[in-house]
């Protein structure tokens, strides 16, 4: 499978809202309903944000949500903090016991 | 608190094989739905999924290396291997484990990665 698609790099200021797309195929995120995103700061494990397209593990904020539209997911962090400065990936089941990823976005918070 | 830890060597030599090592804890891989996954990194790509093994020892790997995969556990030892082989400079990267709870098709833990460099 193809990796899946995303911008390099995404940046906002303190407060604002910041979308992040994914963009894949009706094989892997226009197929399932199991998009997720994680977030990796410089140096640790990537830790999972969103699941299952839209539904947040308890522990995340409320400021991060997800959504899908046809083939292509996004996450939405609202009341950007310094601290969401880092990378995210998306990741979407693709059928037959595999998995397909995006190549990952640089969120900048100004 | 669920833990995943990766372990082997930081450079190996083209046609070798690699072994990698996940030590995990937090939870057990003898559990019903329980898997753990290995995914990989390689310098400015995307995350490529390689392998996956089950509490039920089923596994799965990635279509296009399968011929050079082997996932196996060792529940005693709350381990999962992976071993790869015929190294290219080619799979230089940063390998991954991760937890897929049961019920799932998520990532839901993962390691923080093992650099592994392929050179002669």
């Amino acid at each position: 499978q193809s990796a899946l698609t995303q911008p390099r790099s995404v940046s906002g200021s303190p407060g604002q809202s910041v979308t992040i797309s994914c963009t894949g195929t009706s094989s892997d995120v226009g197929g399932y309903n199991y998009v997720s995103w994680h977030q990796q700061h410089p140096g640790k494990a990537p830790k999972l944000m969103i699941y299952d397209v839209t539904n947040r593990p308890s522990g995340v904020p409320d400021r991060f949500s997800g959504s899908k539209s046809g083939n292509t997911a996004s996450l939405t962090i609202s009341g950007l903090q310094a601290e969401d400065e880092a990378d995210y990936y998306c990741c979407s089941y693709a059928g037959s016991y595999s998995w397909v990823f995006g190549g990952g976005t640089k969120l900048t918070v100004l | 608190q669920v833990t995943l830890k990766e372990s082997g060597p930081a450079l190996v030599k083209p046609t070798q094989t690699l072994t990698l090592t996940c030590t995990f804890s937090g939870f057990s891989l003898s559990t019903s739905g329980m898997r753990v996954s290995w995914i990989r990194q390689p310098p400015g790509k995307a995350l490529e999924w390689l392998a996956r093994i089950d509490w039920d020892d089923d596994k799965f790997y990635n279509t296009s290396l399968k011929t050079r995969l082997t996932i196996f556990k060792d529940t005693s030892k709350n381990q999962v291997v992976l071993r790869m082989t015929n190294m290219d400079p080619v799979d230089t990267a940063t390998y991954y484990c991760a937890r897929i709870p049961p019920s799932k098709v998520h990532f839901d833990y993962w390691g923080q990665g093992t650099l592994v460099t392929v050179s002669s």
